[in-house]
């Protein structure tokens, strides 16, 4: 079955440090990758989105210095939370979408990376 | 930048009750609404989604779109205490962007 696998399932960083998270779709090919962020009162944010073909768009409130992502392709995605304070903690999000019309594929979430921050 | 609105924040029922949770988004360009479900320390699940007006039904739940207002609503019929959960809902549009709300916490009550 579709599965999407995030690590580390929780990590905690000293404040001002950089952490690293990872996210691997398998079971099918993802033609999308959305990174979130779910805060501690459960807000949830869409931090970035990539798509098949397309440069990483991050949303409005994120940016590439401050969360870089980098994939060989869309089947892995890792993102860096750099210079981490206590706004950052939250459960971070991968959600990974497979081969069909963008919109209406699902969204499979891995467990998430869960971060605090010291 | 699209909202998706979900009310209400919170919700109580007892077991065996019908919970109704609704969300809106303000973005046109939606064309799907989905509904997670969320259990405290796991990752959402999604429970089912909806591009086209009307109602679709699957077991115990139930969800309508009026595609007009861009409102979708989710019902549950006979409440059980594991259905005790955040309920979020999110909006797609064709660029693959899915918003989510920020979710309605439901309580059942044995």
């Amino acid at each position: 079955g579709a599965l999407v696998y995030q690590y580390p399932r929780r990590t905690i960083c000293k404040s001002g440090t950089s952490m690293r998270m990872e996210c691997q779709a398998v079971g099918f090919q993802a033609t999308s990758v959305a990174w979130y962020r779910q805060s501690p009162q459960k807000t949830f944010e869409l931090i970035a989105l990539s798509t098949v073909n397309s440069a990483i768009k991050y949303e409005q409130n994120f940016t590439q210095e401050k969360f870089p992502i980098s994939h060989p392709n869309l089947s892995f995605s890792s993102m860096t939370v750099l210079n981490a304070y206590l706004e950052d903690r939250g459960l971070y999000l991968c959600g990974a979408r497979g081969q069909g019309a963008i919109s209406n594929e699902r969204l499979f979430f891995g467990h998430g990376t869960k971060l605090s921050v010291l | 930048q699209q909202k998706v609105q979900q009310s209400p924040e919170s919700l109580i029922v007892p077991e065996g009750g019908m919970a109704s949770l609704n969300c809106t988004s303000s973005d046109r360009n939606v064309d799907y609404f989905w509904w997670y479900r969320q259990h405290s320390g796991k990752s959402p699940k999604m429970l089912m989604s909806i591009f086209s007006n009307g109602e679709k039904e699957e077991g115990r739940f139930t969800v309508h779109l009026n595609k007009a207002s861009l409102h979708t609503s989710l019902h549950i019929r006979d409440s059980q205490p594991s259905d005790s959960a955040l309920y979020l809902c999110a909006a797609s549009t064709n660029t693959g962007k899915l918003t989510f709300g920020d979710g309605t916490v439901l309580t059942v009550k044995p």
